[in-house]
C-alpha cells in the first residue's frame, strides 16, 4: 500500500514569498491533516479536512495561510506571503476516517524562510 | 489550550524496558490516547492506542489509570533501532482538539 506523498520534501525562500506544498493521502482515507512541526517542537494541527470538507482550521493564521483538497482527495496549503517564523516541518497526514483512527503520516516539507 | 506533557529526554541501554509518561489532565472524555515514534526527517508513525486500563500489541504497551489524566507507553527490551523521540497525542477537553505532547527523545545506548 502506497503511503501519503508530499512534495516538495524541501524549500527555501525568502520572507514575503509565496510558497505552497502538496500532499497525496492514502487510497480510500476521508480524513486529511496537516500539521506544522517547529524544530524540537511536536506536531500542530492546521487543519483538517473530512472529504472536502474543513472540520477544524481553528489553528490555521488564515490572513496568510490557505489550504484545499479540491475532489476529496489531494490537498494543497499555501502560504502568502511568508515569515521567518514560519520556518517549519509542514506534516500532511490521512486516516481511513476522522476521530480515533490511526494517522499515517508523510516525510514532510521542510521550510526554511530566509 | 491545555498543555500534554512529557519529559524531555531519556536514556536506556538495549534490552532494557523503558516506560515514558504523559500527562494530559485535560483529556476528552471520549477521546483515546495515541502514541507516535518519530524519527529524524520522517513523519510520525503510530505505535499504540487505547482508551483505559491496558493494551498491548506486538512493540508496546499502553498503560491508563482509571482517570485517564496521564498513560504510559511501555517498550520492552529496547534497542538501539528505537532511538527517537516519542509523542503522545489526545484530544483536549474544552476544545476538543487534538493535542500533540511536548515529546520525549528517547536514546538507547549499546
Amino acid at each position: 500500500e502506497a503511503g501519503v506523498a508530499q512534495s516538495p520534501r524541501y524549500k527555501i525562500i525568502e520572507k514575503r514569498q509565496s510558497v505552497a506544498f502538496w500532499c497525496n493521502p492514502i487510497s480510500g482515507h476521508a480524513t486529511l491533516y496537516w500539521y506544522q512541526q517547529i524544530l524540537g517542537q511536536g506536531p500542530k494541527l492546521l487543519i483538517q479536512f473530512q472529504n472536502n470538507g474543513v472540520v477544524d482550521d481553528s489553528q490555521l493564521p488564515k490572513d496568510r495561510f490557505s489550504a484545499e483538497r479540491l475532489k476529496g482527495v489531494d490537498s494543497t496549503l499555501k502560504i502568502q506571503p511568508a515569515k521567518l517564523e514560519d520556518s517549519a516541518v509542514y506534516l500532511c497526514a490521512s486516516s481511513f476516517s476522522g476521530g480515533a483512527l490511526e494517522q499515517f503520516f508523510g516525510p514532510g516539507t521542510r521550510l526554511t524562510v530566509l | 489550550l491545555a498543555k500534554t506533557t512529557q519529559p524531555i529526554s531519556m536514556d536506556s541501554y538495549e534490552g532494557q524496558e523503558v516506560n515514558i509518561t504523559c500527562s494530559h489532565n485535560n483529556i476528552a472524555t471520549n477521546d483515546y490516547i495515541t502514541w507516535y515514534q518519530q524519527f529524524p526527517s520522517q513523519g510520525p508513525r503510530f505505535i499504540i492506542q487505547g482508551y483505559k486500563t491496558k493494551v498491548t500489541n506486538e512493540v508496546a504497551s499502553l498503560f491508563i489509570p482509571a482517570d485517564r489524566k496521564s498513560s504510559t507507553l511501555s517498550l520492552p527490551r529496547v534497542s538501539l533501532s528505537d532511538t527517537a523521540v516519542y509523542y503522545c497525542l489526545v484530544g483536549d477537553g474544552n476544545t476538543d482538539k487534538l493535542i500533540f505532547g511536548t515529546g520525549t527523545r528517547l536514546q538507547v545506548f549499546p
